[in-house]
């Protein structure tokens, strides 16, 4: 079976801190893809990052990065300097094998001015 | 326009009553996904078309749900016998290719009186 679990519901910063969304996933297929997206208030999804289960590289793109680690079955994502423009809710979610996408629960994040 | 478009964006409906709702998918894409998406929680998976067909519909919830893909392109996600249960947005995404990034549309959000 596949499922990711998100375990912080909300979290609330300061701006300017520095902030890390954990994902942890469980499946059984060797080939899988990992995903990061975020949910804004307006409501659309909006596509972050994609990273395939053989490439453990992290990945910084301007404030955010990603930290995957196959031996903890973790793909965790920081944002430094947080603003407030980054409040939304954030999912991780997993392709697993054949299977469709599948999310997490979600991490609402909520950065004061 | 360029992005996933999805029709209508607000629907209500007395509970026993037949819904549909429309995708139309970002031109050229040939995987569609229907997500559903309740208040607070993540995105939870409905159906996928990879072109023409259904290859995964595991997700849907029972037999009153039921979605077409007829000429590989747009979608209809008919729901029969509306339950109060089945309140919720309903969100369509398409992908170039399976394992690809998603791109969403805004949603229709479905509520049964």
């Amino acid at each position: 079976a596949q499922k990711v679990t998100q375990a912080q519901t909300e979290i609330s910063v300061v701006e300017k801190e520095d902030v890390t969304l954990d994902c942890v996933y469980e499946t059984r297929d060797t080939t899988y893809y990992l995903f990061w997206y975020k949910q804004p208030p307006s409501g659309e999804l909006v596509f972050l990052i994609r990273r395939n289960s053989f490439d453990e590289q992290n990945e910084i793109s301007g404030r955010y990065s990603w930290n995957f680690q196959k031996s903890t079955s973790s793909f965790n994502f920081t944002i430094t300097a947080s603003q407030v423009v980054d409040s939304a809710v954030y999912f991780c979610a997993l392709v697993p094998g054949r299977r469709a996408l599948t999310f997490g629960s979600g991490t609402r994040l909520q950065v004061q001015p | 326009g360029a992005g996933v478009s999805q029709t209508p964006s607000n629907k209500v409906t007395e509970k026993g009553k037949y819904v549909e709702l429309r995708c139309d998918p970002i031109s050229g894409h040939t995987a569609l996904y229907w997500y559903r998406q309740s208040l607070g929680q993540g995105p939870e998976f409905l159906i996928y078309f990879q072109g023409t067909g259904a290859a995964d519909d595991s997700g849907l919830p029972n037999d009153r749900f039921f979605a077409v893909r007829p000429e590989g392109s747009v979608s209809t996600l008919k729901i029969q016998r509306t339950e109060r249960g089945d309140s919720a947005v309903y969100l369509c995404a398409s992908s170039p290719t399976k394992t690809g990034e998603l791109f969403f549309g805004e949603g229709s959000r479905l509520t049964v009186l």
